[in-house]
C-alpha cells in the first residue's frame, strides 16, 4: 500500500541552524502538507500546498520556515533559523483532494539545543 | 478560532468491551471529519472518516455524525489491548484544506 514517506527520522540541531526536512508524498496525490506536534500537545497545521505554490498556512508558518517541491516526488520544509521552540515533531500529510482523508508519514523528531 | 474538544482521558475500558469516544467542534461547516488513531511517538493513522449525518461502520469501528449538535463519536466494539493508544478527532471546515485537531483522548484497554 503506497505510504507517506520522511526523512531523517530525527534530526539534533543548534540554535540558529538552518534545517531541511524532507518528504515523499503518495504518488496520485495532489495536496501536501505539514503539521507539527509538540510534545505532549496537539497536532497543529503549519501549511499546506497545492499545484507548486502554497494554498494555506497558519501563522505558525512565519518568514522562518518555506517549503519547495524541487522534483516531481520530493516535497521539504525548510527552517531557516531554527529556535528553541521549534523543537517537536514534524509530519508531511498527502491527500488525493481537498477536504478528502490526509495520509501522515511517520514523521521527523527535531531536537534544537 | 474553529475548536476541536475532546475529553483528554484516559477512559479506561476492559477487553472485550465498547469503548465510546466523543467530540465537539465548533464550526458549523465543517464538512469533513476523521478519527485517527496515534500510538506514543508515532503518527497519526487514519480509523475512519464521516461526511454526512449518521452512522458508518468499518469492522469493530462505527463512527456517528450529528452535524445539528456539531458532535462526533467513535465506538469501538470488543476492545483489544492493542487499541490502547490516543485517539484524534480531526474536522476540516469548509473552504479550507487544513485539519483541526482535538487534543486526543487516551484509551486504555485492560486484559
Amino acid at each position: 500500500e503506497p505510504e507517506v514517506t520522511q526523512t531523517p527520522s530525527h534530526q539534533v540541531t543548534q540554535m540558529g541552524q538552518e534545517v531541511i526536512l524532507r518528504c515523499v508524498p503518495i504518488s496520485n496525490h495532489l495536496y501536501f502538507y505539514w503539521y507539527r506536534q509538540i510534545l505532549g500537545q496537539k497536532v497543529e497545521f503549519l501549511v499546506s500546498f497545492y499545484n507548486n505554490e502554497i494554498s494555506e498556512k497558519s501563522e505558525i508558518f512565519d518568514d522562518q520556515f518555506s517549503v519547495e517541491r524541487p522534483d516531481g516526488s520530493n516535497f521539504t520544509l525548510k527552517i531557516r533559523s531554527t529556535k528553541l521552540e521549534d523543537s517537536a515533531m514534524y509530519f508531511c500529510a498527502s491527500s488525493p483532494g481537498v477536504q478528502e482523508t490526509q495520509y501522515f508519514g511517520p514523521g521527523t523528531r527535531l531536537l534544537v539545543l | 478560532q474553529k475548536e476541536v474538544e475532546q475529553n483528554s482521558g484516559p477512559l479506561s475500558v476492559p477487553e472485550g468491551a465498547i469503548a465510546s469516544l466523543n467530540c465537539t467542534y465548533s464550526d458549523r461547516v465543517s464538512q469533513s471529519f476523521f478519527w485517527y488513531r496515534q500510538y506514543s511517538g508515532k503518527s497519526p493513522e487514519l480509523i475512519m472518516s464521516i461526511y454526512s449525518n449518521g452512522d458508518k461502520e468499518d469492522g469493530r469501528f462505527t463512527a456517528q455524525l450529528n452535524k445539528a449538535s456539531q458532535y462526533v463519536s467513535l465506538l469501538i466494539r470488543d476492545s483489544q489491548p492493542s487499541d490502547s493508544a490516543t485517539y484524534l478527532c480531526a474536522v476540516n471546515s469548509g473552504g479550507y484544506q487544513k485539519v483541526t485537531f482535538g487534543t486526543g483522548t487516551k484509551l486504555q484497554v485492560i486484559p
